[in-house]
């Protein structure tokens, strides 16, 4: 089955400072990645996500890359702002077997300083 | 639309015990799933549902059993709750298109002794 692996576990930057997150997955059949914001204490929520025929996708301060020959795709902030603290999750699915179920990296934790 | 919503939002129990995390949504989406969520373990696939009357196993399934008699609920029961299950229940659904957003419930904090 598909297996995501999410770098660095933890990422102090100083706000203004720009953050990147990475992710690799193991299937090359995975054609969704989606990125999770989870606030402390909150349900996770969508801020993007990219699938395979697309190589970048930009939303504000916020940029998704994707090298499927890799098998990798990181998350861009730039600008950062303290509200910007908060734990971020990598997905990836395909259909097929799974239908379409989302694996999940095991989260970054993203601290903002001012 | 309430969107997902799970109950209760706290509850502990005694090993051994039994109960059902309640899920509804109202978006009428087909796929409905289960996750658990540990510190450093992200989010880990427990049970999902295509449709009312389907159910499959995800990646940590053993100790839970669920069930899809409508396409608004998706209780998680756990038969004898054990310390290891202690942990934070999410509730998600989307549409069947599984390139589409997954829609997360408030989630249930669960300890048990």
């Amino acid at each position: 089955g598909e297996n995501v692996e999410q770098h660095p576990s933890t990422l102090s930057v100083q706000e203004g400072d720009s953050a990147v997150i990475k992710c690799t997955y193991s299937d090359s059949a995975s054609n969704y990645f989606p990125w999770y914001k989870q606030e402390l204490g909150k349900r996770p929520q969508l801020i993007i996500d990219i699938r395979s025929n697309v190589g970048e996708k930009k939303d504000q301060r916020i940029a998704v890359t994707l090298n499927k020959t890799a098998k990798h795709f990181s998350l861009h902030i730039t600008e950062t702002q303290p509200e910007d603290s908060a734990v971020y999750f990598c997905a990836a699915s395909s259909w097929g077997g799974s239908q379409g179920n989302l694996i999940f990296g095991k989260g970054t934790k993203l601290s903002v300083k001012p | 639309n309430a969107g997902v919503t799970q109950t209760p939002k706290f509850q502990v129990l005694k090993t051994g015990q039994s109960m059902t995390l309640q899920c509804a949504q109202d978006m009428n989406h087909e796929y409905m799933s289960w996750y658990r969520q540990d510190p450093g373990m992200g989010l880990r696939l427990i049970h999902y549902s295509v449709g009312a009357g389907i159910t499959d196993q995800g990646e940590v399934p053993n100790g839970y059993n669920v069930s899809r008699s409508t396409t608004e609920d998706f209780p998680l029961r756990l038969l004898s709750a054990a310390p290891s299950q202690t942990s934070v229940y999410f509730c998600a659904s989307r549409t069947r298109d599984y390139s589409y957003e997954q829609y997360f419930g408030p989630g249930t904090r669960l300890t048990v002794t």
